[in-house]
């Protein structure tokens, strides 16, 4: 079956720092891939997708690239800031038809000014 | 927009007793999901609606029933509810039909339910 393996947390940055958020996933098919983020006390919001090999997700200075020789989705943001301390969690949809997400436990990431 | 709507936001029940979370998209999505966070397991699926009229398990179903009442509505029931019920419960919703993306779900704040 479909899986995401993300980065264990908690990550504790330095404003500035550059972050990194790994993920990796097992799927059949040629699945679509996602970021999203949970602020404290909210329900989660869509952050990047890429629905495709080589296609690169961005938004809000963050990225994410699909490859599909390493089946890996890491997240990135060269510049991290206080308001961007969140959870973020890698998730796939199976392909096709498929629209269910399969998520991964999600990263928190907690930066400092 | 109000998006996706959940009620009650917070609840505190004892073990064996019924309630049914609410939610409600005003968004004319088609697919409606009801997912559980619980520490260091992510989201899981619970139950889904791919559109009015059919629902279907997820991962983790036994324990709760579910309605789509309407295109807008879904509600999640526990029967008799158990502590390891207790949990923070997401509806969400997506279009699913005319050009727009598998997986792109909209969410609700939430529901934190304790069972004691």
């Amino acid at each position: 079956g479909n899986s995401v393996t993300q980065m264990e947390g908690p990550v504790t940055l330095s404003e500035e720092a550059f972050l990194t958020i790994n993920c990796t996933y097992t799927a059949t098919g040629y699945p679509s891939l996602f970021w999203y983020v949970q602020y404290p006390g909210e329900g989660l919001q869509l952050l990047l997708k890429a629905t495709k090999a080589d296609d690169k997700g961005s938004n809000k200075g963050f990225e994410a690239t699909y490859r599909k020789e390493t089946t890996s989705f890491h997240l990135e943001k060269g510049s991290v800031q206080v308001s961007d301390s969140a959870v973020y969690f890698c998730a796939l949809t199976g392909g096709g038809s498929n629209y269910k997400l399969t998520f991964g436990k999600g990263t928190l990431l907690t930066v400092n000014p | 927009n109000a998006g996706v709507t959940q009620t009650p936001k917070f609840q505190v029940l004892k073990t064996g007793q019924s309630m049914t979370l609410q939610c409600a998209q005003d968004m004319n999505h088609n697919s409606m999901y009801w997912y559980r966070q619980d520490p260091g397991m992510g989201l899981r699926l619970i139950y889904y609606s791919a559109s009015e009229g059919t629902t279907d398990k997820g991962e983790v179903p036994n324990g709760y029933n579910v309605s789509r009442l309407n295109k807008r509505e879904f509600s999640l029931r526990l029967e008799s509810a158990a502590p390891s019920q207790t949990s923070v419960y997401f509806c969400a919703s997506s279009a699913n039909s005319g050009g727009a993306l598998p997986g792109e779900l909209f969410f609700g704040e939430g529901s934190r339910l304790t069972v004691l």
